[in-house]
């Protein structure tokens, strides 16, 4: 079936790298843009990065520019998120997101999510 | 501070209309079509509405949007205790080239 599955995330100090990786299957991800989406433990959902289709361009929040790398394997069916110099800030449910041609900037495939604790 | 505006909170009784708007600009709802999200909680976001008023196959007819200017609007009739969720409206935003999202509105169902 239709899945994204994410993997990666635990707990981290400043200033450290962590990579998450994100699994497709069920449909045709080399056709899909794919995003990574945060949302910080109880506020709201924040975009953080997406790639297209063929990973030629990229684009990132404000947050996360110079720090987070969106990145992909088309033949192996793989999103990543590269994060370095990790903040406290950074700390949130890490969700990875299937944005199929022509649909606006719309996620129609979403990941369970695997978190991300940035702490001392 | 989110780029696109929602109320935190909005509440209905069984069976009532309730809507939710969202207000952005020129450089994203002005230009762009927007999509909406239902959260329950504990899960991850679902698509509800895409290009401003679309429906996925499964989100039923009680659910529908629209889009004036620079504002756009969720409205969901026969409100159910199911519908008690968070919702967010997204847009691309082509000054930030970047997509961004609404704060979120609480929905209760009294």
């Amino acid at each position: 079936q239709v899945q994204l599955v994410e993997s990666g995330g635990g707990v981290v100090q400043p200033g450290t790298s962590l990579r998450l990786s994100c699994a497709a299957s069920g449909f045709s991800f080399n056709t899909y843009a794919m995003h990574w989406v945060r949302q910080p433990p109880g506020k709201g959902l924040e975009w953080v990065a997406f790639i297209w289709s063929d990973g030629v361009h990229d684009y990132y929040g404000d947050s996360v520019k110079g720090r987070f790398t969106i990145s992909r394997d088309n033949s192996k069916n793989i999103v990543y998120l590269q994060m370095n110099n990790l903040r406290a800030e950074d700390t949130a449910v890490y969700y990875c997101g299937g944005d199929p041609p022509q649909s606006g900037w719309a996620l129609d495939i979403w990941g369970q999510g695997t978190t991300v604790t940035v702490s001392s | 501070q989110s780029v696109l505006t929602q109320p935190p909170s909005a509440s209905g009784a069984p069976g009532q209309r309730v809507s939710i708007s969202c207000s952005g600009s020129r450089s994203n709802i002005g230009r762009n079509t927007v999509n909406w999200y239902r959260q329950l909680p504990g899960t991850a976001p679902k698509l509800l509405l895409h290009k401003n008023d679309q429906r996925p196959s499964g989100v039923p007819d009680r659910f529908s949007g629209s889009k004036s200017g620079t504002s756009a609007s969720l409205a969901i009739s026969g409100l159910q205790s199911e519908d008690e969720a968070d919702y967010y409206c997204s847009a691309w935003d082509g000054s930030l080239e970047a997509v961004v999202f609404g704060g979120g509105t609480k929905l209760t169902v009294l």
